[in-house]
């Protein structure tokens, strides 16, 4: 059974600060993703990671960057965080770029104050 | 780009009751339809998927219809029961292959 890990379930912040959310998955999925859910707004991609070293914005990636040096970690980077940032973060993961669904993690509830 | 559009944004149904929800989608070639249930404060979690060249899909109590021509997919949940009560997400691929989710369906199912 494929698991996402997302290293931490509720996170506080101050405005400005440099934020880290951390995903592993463990079943060497090519595809990474992360998204925010937010009540009415359903899951919005921030950016996703074809495969290790790469990366492409999705639909929201202002205000965020994303790293992925291993193929099993993807890291979100809030590089000031923003009250408009307070949020839930979803990490996924999928074998390859197919016909086939995500696995998600357990998500990141992020406070900014 | 791809865009899914899911009615009705809440459902509430009496237990026992059938629930149906409704997406429409925009690009002709996505080609995979999963539905996601969440429930609350956990993560979304794969239900049901339907692939292009299918028309209908069953699995116990829920079951998926595909309509390619009209752009359209339905969830459908027969006899209803509490544990049924969840945010609903469809999600259909974009010509990257990736997943445009609508905005989810919160069904509660009162006994």
């Amino acid at each position: 059974d494929v698991k996402v890990t997302q290293s931490s379930r509720y996170l506080v912040k101050r405005t400005g600060e440099k934020v880290f959310l951390e995903c592993v998955q463990d079943m060497d999925h090519e595809n990474m993703f992360w998204y925010r859910q937010d009540p009415g707004l359903g899951l919005r991609l921030i950016y996703f990671s074809y495969d290790v070293k790469m990366k492409e914005k999705g639909d929201i990636p202002e205000g965020y960057s994303v790293s992925r040096e291993k193929k099993e970690r993807f890291s979100l980077i809030l590089e000031s965080a923003s009250t408009n940032q307070t949020s839930m973060y979803l990490c996924a993961s999928r074998k390859n770029m197919g016909v086939s669904g995500y696995t998600f993690g357990s998500g990141t509830r992020l406070t900014v104050v | 780009g791809e865009n899914v559009e899911q009615h009705p944004s809440t459902l509430s149904v009496q237990e026992g009751d059938s629930a149906v929800i409704k997406c429409t989608y925009s690009d002709s070639a996505s080609n995979y339809f999963p539905w996601y249930k969440q429930e609350l404060g956990k993560r979304p979690q794969l239900i049901i998927d339907i692939r292009s060249n299918v028309g209908e899909k069953k699995d116990q109590r829920i079951a998926v219809t595909l309509n390619k021509t009209a752009k359209h997919f339905s969830l459908h949940i027969t006899e209803t029961q509490p544990e049924d009560s969840a945010v609903y997400f469809c999600a259909a691929t974009d010509s990257w292959g990736k997943l445009q989710f609508g905005a989810g369906t919160q069904v509660v199912v009162t006994p």
